[in-house]
């Protein structure tokens, strides 16, 4: 079966540390994984987006990396601030018939100021 | 640049009642998915679709229905209303092809009462 499993479910870290959010994906035959922030009541925003041949990828304070042979990605956020306080959802797509994005069940971020 | 856009953003609906809810997108995307989301449980795809006049279930789509006239619209028709249709639904869409990711909607928040 094709799960995807966040650790930790939930995060509290002082304002300035580098912190670093683990997903991992029981099927390695993926398609890409994309990383998304959701703001309490809001919708997905799209973070960044891996494909299977890459190894990471990075936007500012973000750096997403991939090793697909072991089902593991993880988001590392550089100096964080209040404002990354958010759930963090990690979304691995597979191919087939519906190219579907299973997702995990998220971290909850909080940066204490 | 309006990605995908989904009314109403809040409803309460009673017991029994019906209702659609409605997505649209402007990035002429083949795939189009509709999503649940409950406390705690992450994300299920209920229906999707691969292109106009394609759909097909996904895990949870019982007391659901869709339909796919256009490439823009993908709306979700709720039939005889349950409280286990409590939900943030989000609607995505992606360009099919491997190497997309998805992009969501801001959500439509039901309560059934």
């Amino acid at each position: 079966k094709q799960e995807v499993t966040q650790i930790p479910a939930a995060l509290s870290v002082p304002e300035g540390e580098n912190l670093v959010l683990n997903c991992s994906f029981t099927d390695s035959a993926i398609y890409n994984l994309q990383w998304f922030r959701q703001d309490p009541g809001k919708g997905l925003t799209s973070l960044l987006l891996i494909q299977s041949s890459q190894r990471e990828q990075t936007s500012g304070r973000l750096n997403a990396s991939l090793d697909k042979s072991s089902g593991r990605s993880t988001l590392y956020i550089a100096a964080s601030q209040p404002g990354d306080s958010a759930t963090y959802l990690c979304a691995v797509r597979y191919g087939g018939a519906t190219n579907k994005l299973i997702f995990g069940t998220g971290t909850l971020l909080a940066v204490q100021p | 640049n309006a990605g995908v856009t989904q009314t109403p953003k809040f409803r309460i609906l009673k017991i029994g009642q019906s209702m659609t809810l409605q997505c649209a997108q402007d990035m002429n995307h083949n795939y189009m998915y509709w999503y649940r989301q409950d406390p705690g449980m992450g994300l299920k795809l209920i229906y999707y679709s691969v292109g106009a006049g394609i759909t097909d279930k996904g895990e949870v789509p019982n007391g659901y229905n869709v339909s796919r006239s256009t490439t823009e619209d993908f709306p979700l028709r709720l039939e005889l209303a349950a409280p286990s249709q409590t939900s943030v639904y989000f609607c995505a869409s992606s360009a099919g092809s491997r190497n997309y990711g998805y992009t969501f909607g801001s959500g439509t928040r039901l309560t059934v009462v």
